[in-house]
């Protein structure tokens, strides 16, 4: 089975610039979150969605961040305008959920963003 | 908010040795996960559990709910073993949230 699949795998863009991200779930999996790596905060959850629905958006850094869950398979984490500050390594990942303390997320090979 | 720690930073040991990776938290959790990062970027889950132990191959992992602490177990280490290993927290039942520790960069030289 395919895992998460997230594109592009790099974006080099200039500031004030929007940025799209995406990520395709495992099939069969109904839980989707968006994580924010960078060296100083480590990993953080932006937002999650279960059934399509954002469930915690607590997250999001700003209104410059947006999600979407168009269908149950795919999402997109836009930044518009983008900033230096916003350069990191994002990773999207599923589960399939409730998942009490019995499923794992699996996640994605993460889209590393440069804003310059 | 759970406040989520790590020991140690870095740790650095031959082939072969024994390696205990620990974790702590602050407050109760649903399920605590262990996580591996290679130098490639990518994100595997290594455990999940929420009481006892767990075991698969070289890893184990256990936890005390009571004391809000973890470990993570890595027995005849490999170089292959090198990667960052983070601990990560599930505070409810009802939220999927995951609040994560700072990580534990593992260094096995052969």
């Amino acid at each position: 089975d395919a895992g998460v699949i997230q594109s592009p795998r790099h974006e080099v863009t200039e500031m004030g610039q929007e940025v799209t991200l995406r990520c395709k779930l495992i099939s069969g999996h109904n839980s989707l979150f968006w994580y924010r790596q960078t060296m100083m905060r480590g990993l953080e959850l932006l937002i999650y969605f279960n059934n399509n629905v954002p469930i915690d958006d607590s997250g999001m850094p700003e209104d410059r961040f947006s999600a979407k869950m168009p269908n149950a398979s795919f999402s997109t984490l836009k930044i518009q305008p983008s900033e230096p500050r916003d350069s990191a390594v994002y990773f999207c990942a599923s589960s399939l959920s409730p998942s009490g303390a019995g499923q794992p997320q699996h996640f994605g090979d993460g889209t590393r963003l440069s804003i310059l | 908010k759970n406040e989520v720690e790590q020991s140690p930073q870095n740790l650095t040991a031959q082939e072969g040795e024994f390696i205990t990776i620990n974790c702590s938290y602050s407050v109760g959790i649903s399920a605590l996960h262990w996580l591996q990062q290679h130098p490639g970027g990518g994100i595997v889950s290594l455990f999940m559990l929420s009481s006892g132990k767990k075991k698969h191959g070289r890893l184990i992992a256990t936890i005390n709910i009571q004391e809000k602490h973890s470990s993570l177990h890595i027995t005849a280490s490999h170089p292959r073993d090198s990667a960052v290993y983070i601990c990560a927290v599930k505070e409810d039942f009802g939220n999927e949230k995951l609040t994560f520790g700072t990580g534990t960069r593992l260094t096995i030289i052969p």
